[in-house]
């Protein structure tokens, strides 16, 4: 079985401080992502990476960075946390294939800025 | 860009009985793809069923089944024989052929299953 490990599933962080989420992928895919999940707006794309050190910008990147040294590992870093970043992030991987291949993820971490 | 709109934020059936969630979506492309993901209270999103946008045949899968109408951009989901088990988010989802591959997801339907 193909898994997504968010190593994290609680956290509570104070304002300002400097967040790491870890993701790693066990099946050597290209693709990873990650998501933040808010009431009523559904997920929403932060980031993603489709290689070793490349990344793309999501739909809402405002306020985070990512890094990914190693293929199976993507991390989503909060420079300076704020309270409007309290959520749920999810990441998700997939194979780099142009068919509908499926999408893997995580069980989700929550995080709470205060 | 493409968009997906699921107008119901809740819906709520009762059990052995039949339901279906409504999504639209907005795109240019001619090919794509759909997916329905199902997310428990334990939030492991899951696969329910993905369609292919050149397939006019509807997906199903046991008791889940689409009706994908290109023309009108409409991707339903129909849950047969509901189950307790069937109570979850669900979550509608495009993604594009070429490019990026990202998921573009709606806002979700809370799904209520009365026993």
């Amino acid at each position: 079985d193909v898994k997504v490990t968010q190593s994290s599933r609680y956290l509570v962080k104070r304002t300002g401080e400097k967040v790491f989420l870890e993701c790693v992928q066990d099946m050597d895919h290209e693709n990873m992502f990650w998501y933040r999940q808010d009431p009523g707006l559904g997920l929403r794309l932060i980031y993603f990476s489709y290689d070793v050190k490349m990344k793309e910008k999501g739909d809402i990147p405002e306020g985070y960075s990512v890094s990914r040294e190693k293929k199976e590992r993507f991390s989503l870093i909060l420079e300076s946390a704020s309270t409007n970043q309290t959520s749920m992030y999810l990441c998700a991987s997939s194979l780099w294939v142009t068919s509908g291949n499926t999408i893997y993820f995580g069980e989700g971490s929550w995080l709470t800025v205060v | 860009a493409q968009t997906v709109t699921q107008s119901q934020p809740e819906m709520s059936v009762q059990e052995a009985e039949t339901v279906t969630l409504s999504c639209t979506y907005d795109t240019s492309e001619s090919d794509y793809y759909l997916f329905w993901y199902k997310q428990p209270p334990s939030r492991q999103m899951i696969l329910v069923i993905r369609q292919e946008a050149y397939k006019q045949q509807n997906a199903t899968e046991n008791r889940f089944s689409v009706n994908f109408q290109k023309a009108a951009k409409s991707f339903s989901l129909k849950i047969s024989d509901s189950q307790l088990g069937d109570a979850a988010m669900y979550f509608c989802a495009y993604r594009s052929v070429q490019g990026a591959q990202k998921l573009v997801f709606g806002q979700g339907t809370r799904l209520t299953i009365n026993p």
